[in-house]
């Protein structure tokens, strides 16, 4: 079965610093999809970025990036110049078929 | 406009009633799902419907039933409440031919039971 595990509960960042949250995920399937979401106050779910596995290069939207490795079945989000509205809980999810399995979720804390 | 709609936002009854959370989707998605966020934040799939069909009818009690009139609607039916289903409850859906799975997500309903 699939698992996505997000081993950082909780986080914090200066803001306009960079900060980097992990995720590894364990499948035996060749072709899926990864993607990072965001949940803010608000309670609805935002898609950050997605990743899909057949393609080498890392996705990126504008201060969002990731690092996927996936011999490692890792996918680790980075957030640059952070800003005090990227404060929000991060779920990191995988996704095949129609099946979508989330991670426990970061929560990002941004310091002013 | 709203792409995923859920009606009510927010939802607070008593332990032993029925209830129905709605959710509607204008994006002319096929697959619609239903989603239960715990007090930790925790994301678990419940149902899934695509087509009108089912097609993921994870471990949920039997008190919970999807209803989908049409490709656009999938209701989620509660009977019996237990105040184990306090809970936020998202509805999302997406297309089955896009490249992705993205699915977009409703506004959620946050389910209070007393």
């Amino acid at each position: 079965a699939q698992t996505v595990t997000q081993s950082q509960p909780e986080m914090s960042v200066q803001e306009a610093e960079t900060v980097t949250l992990s995720c590894t995920y364990d499948t035996s399937e060749s072709d899926y999809y990864l993607f990072w979401y965001k949940q803010p106050p608000s309670r609805q779910m935002i898609l950050v970025i997605r990743q899909e596995a057949y393609k080498q290069q890392n996705a990126t939207e504008n201060r969002f990036s990731v690092n996927f490795q996936k011999a490692a079945k890792s996918f680790s989000l980075k957030i640059s110049d952070s800003q005090l509205g990227d404060a929000a809980m991060y779920f990191c999810a995988y996704s095949r078929d129609d099946k979508i399995i989330f991670g426990k979720g970061t929560r990002l804390h941004i310091l002013p | 406009d709203t792409a995923v709609s859920q009606t009510p936002k927010y939802l607070v009854t008593q332990m032993g009633n029925d209830k129905s959370i709605k959710c509607e989707q204008n994006l002319g998605h096929d697959t619609m799902y239903w989603y239960k966020q715990d007090s930790k934040k925790f994301l678990k799939i419940m149902f899934s419907y695509n087509n009108k069909e089912l097609i993921i009818n994870e471990t949920v009690p039997n008190r919970f039933s999807p209803k989908s009139p049409d490709k656009a609607h999938l209701n989620l039916h509660i009977n019996s409440l237990e105040l184990g289903d306090s809970a936020v409850y998202f509805c999302a859906s997406s297309h089955r031919d896009l490249p992705f799975d993205e699915q977009f997500f409703g506004p959620g309903t946050r389910l209070t039971v007393l």
